[in-house]
């Protein structure tokens, strides 16, 4: 059974442009959560998903959003990006809410 | 509140045994994980507890929950150079909250 894919893997963007990372959750799970890894903040919560809805957000600026597709996929969109978004952007999923979470690799964002 | 405390590093011996500590204040935490992530990797679920057990043993991991004190242990046995890597706790707070809360993450050096 495939797990959680990320794509891109790797992003580079310059200052004041905008990075789309997208998601797919294991088959069959439905929630999706969004965490940042900055070095030196650790892992923050960004947001989560569950059947289409945005269910949750973090302390995060409104220029993070994002949303969940249908075949329950997700995109996350940064816009506006400050060098400080520079972080590895991890993806979740979990059979439904307060199950067990499953991580995908990540996508590395450069901003520079 | 929310907070989820580790001590940032560990450097054992291989084939000694390693303890990984983790406080958090949430009491009405469900759940409470352990995650490994490899450099340059996403997060691999380990093993997890339920707030109601004491102990879970999984091959070499023995997970010890003492809800009073609001401790969680990692004891991994006979460790290995392929165990290095930072192990992180997390919680899911309870009042419908479903998304994970971690700690900065315990960097476990096993030394040949």
């Amino acid at each position: 059974e495939a797990g959680v894919t990320q794509s891109p893997t790797h992003l580079i963007k310059t200052r004041g442009q905008q990075a789309t990372l997208r998601c797919s959750p294991i088959s069959g799970h439905t929630s999706v959560y969004w965490y940042q890894q900055a070095l030196g903040l650790g892992l923050q919560f960004l947001l989560w998903y569950d059947e289409g809805e945005e269910r949750n957000r973090g302390n995060f600026p409104p220029r993070f959003s994002g949303r969940q597709f249908p075949n329950y996929s997700s995109e996350l969109n940064v816009n506006a990006l400050e060098l400080e978004d520079s972080a590895l952007y991890l993806c979740a999923s979990s059979f439904g809410q307060a199950e067990t979470q499953y991580f995908g690799p990540g996508t590395r964002l450069l901003v520079l | 509140g929310e907070d989820v405390e580790q001590s940032l590093f560990l450097s054992v011996r291989e084939g000694d045994s390693s303890v990984i500590n983790c406080t958090y204040t949430d009491s009405s935490s469900t759940y409470l994980y352990w995650y490994k992530q490899e450099p340059g990797a996403g997060l691999q679920l380990l093993t997890y507890i339920f707030s109601n057990m004491d102990m879970k043993q999984d091959q070499r991991l023995t997970v010890l929950l003492n809800k009073k004190d609001k401790h969680l242990s990692l004891r991994i046995a006979d460790t290995q150079t392929g165990d290095s890597a930072i192990y992180f706790c997390a919680e899911i707070p309870g009042a419908g909250s479903y998304q994970l809360t971690f700690g900065k993450g315990t960097k476990l050096s096993v030394i040949p």
